[in-house]
């Protein structure tokens, strides 16, 4: 059974930086598939942050692509979301999930997702 | 960016109504149309996949239809546990999108 949990701080101040990690057990992340971070907000719904790949290759949402830098440690079954320079409109709740992509491109496993607030 | 229209936004049913929510793209997304059903404080849940395959381990009570730029979700009888936020998201051209949500209330 794949499960994903998102760990990180739950408070940022304004202009920091947003820094949360997704473990990933239940599936090795070097056999493949990409990796992606998602968000929710009340005003702006569900949105794609981007995807990362076990080699490194990532695709970013072009709304946040110049804040946005997505990492992978497949020696430790996890990867990464860094957001640099957060406003108050990047409080939300972030979800990693993984990603299928080819014939069928679907978020089809989700972490419990993590509220970060964006406050001074 | 595509844009995803999905109505109703809410609607109010009785165990054993078939509900159907309807999502329109605002351009052709070759069948990359996915449905999630989302619980309050809970991870969206995939449902369909690719417009009409069911996801494993989903009620066959769900199904989906649709092609080019109209799609749909239908419950065929709906149940108690039916009552959440149902999204649809196109997963053809990336940045990939979702609708913003229809929310299903059970009577």
């Amino acid at each position: 059974q794949v499960q994903l949990q998102e760990s990180g701080p739950g408070l940022v101040k304004p202009s920091e930086t947003l820094s949360l990690t997704c473990s990933v057990s239940g599936y090795s992340i070097s056999r493949g598939y990409y990796w992606g971070w998602i968000r929710q907000t009340p005003g702006m719904g569900l949105e794609w942050i981007g995807s990362i790949y076990y080699s490194g290759s990532t695709y970013y949402n072009p709304s946040l692509k110049s804040r946005v830098t997505l990492s992978v440690d497949t020696s430790k079954n996890l990867f990464s979301l860094n957001l640099t320079s957060v406003t108050a409109s990047d409080t939300a709740v972030y979800f990693c999930a993984r990603v299928v992509v080819g014939a069928q491109r679907t978020f089809d496993y989700w972490g419990q997702g993590a509220l970060v607030t964006v406050s001074s | 960016d595509i844009q995803m229209t999905q109505s109703p936004s809410s609607l109010s049913a009785s165990v054993g109504d078939r509900v159907t929510i309807t999502c329109r793209a605002s351009q052709t997304i070759n069948n990359y149309l996915n449905w999630y059903q989302q619980k309050p404080g809970k991870a969206p849940k995939l449902l369909i996949y690719s417009a009409s395959n069911l996801q494993s381990g989903v009620p066959s009570r769900f199904s989906g239809s649709g092609s080019g730029t109209d799609f749909s979700l239908t419950i065929s009888s709906l149940q108690p546990e039916d009552a959440a936020t149902y999204y649809c998201q196109e997963s053809d051209i990336t940045p990939w999108t979702f609708g913003q949500g229809t929310r299903v209330e059970v009577k």
